[in-house]
């Protein structure tokens, strides 16, 4: 059974930098995109954007888009989220997700979440 | 963007009560919508892809359908695990965009 395991939770300061990660267990990583959802303490999802292995194509949402940066490393199978200089905001769960393998832009796999935390 | 309208925001429902969530796209998104069912402390699930796909696994009293702009999500018979909040998904268009969230609740 193919999984998306998510590194543990985090706590920074603000002002410091992060990078999480998300490994899939399952072969055939490259052919499937891999996205990130936000979701703020008692809010709603938010698609943060998404990476496609095979070639480190990547898209954001404008939201996010200059905020945080996207990666991959086919070669680990996993993708990463990282900040440059976290603000309190960004206190949240993050999800990693993977598209269906239908080739629709659905996610039927999640990571079970980071919780990154963010305060002085 | 896609601007995608859930309604109700939240609904009350007994066990055995057939229960129906609807979305909204601001523009035409053919059949590129998802559902998801999200419990308390855990990942959301996918429910139904293409509109009206059910995904593996996934119990047959979930059912999804519309297509253009509006779309409908519904239980036919709501069982105690069905308590949770639901989310619809556009996948016609970047950015992707989630809806609002239904909560449904034990009345």
């Amino acid at each position: 059974e193919v999984q998306l395991v998510q590194s543990g939770a985090e706590v920074r300061e603000p002002g410091e930098s992060l990078k999480i990660s998300c490994k899939s267990s399952g072969d055939r990583f490259s052919n499937y995109w891999i996205g990130w959802v936000r979701q703020m303490p008692g809010k709603d999802l938010e698609w943060m954007g998404i990476v496609f292995p095979g070639d480190s194509a990547t898209r954001y949402s404008p939201s996010f888009q200059g905020q945080v940066t996207i990666s991959v490393d086919k070669s680990i199978s996993t993708a990463y989220l990282q900040w440059g200089s976290l603000k309190a905001s960004d206190t949240a769960i993050y999800y990693c997700v993977r598209q269906h393998p239908g080739g629709y832009l659905h996610f039927d796999l999640w990571g079970q979440g980071t919780l990154v935390t963010v305060s002085s | 963007d896609v601007q995608m309208t859930q309604s109700p925001s939240s609904v009350s429902a007994s066990v055995g009560d057939r229960v129906t969530i609807t979305c909204q796209a601001s523009q035409g998104i053919d059949s590129w919508l998802a559902w998801y069912q999200q419990k308390p402390g855990k990942a959301p699930k996918l429910l139904i892809y293409a509109a009206s796909n059910l995904q593996s696994g996934v119990p047959s009293r979930f059912s999804g359908s519309g297509s253009g702009t509006d779309f409908t999500l519904t239980i036919s018979s709501l069982q105690p695990e069905d308590f949770a909040t639901y989310y619809c998904q556009q996948a016609d268009s970047f950015p992707l965009t989630f809806g609002g969230g239904t909560k449904v609740e034990i009345k």
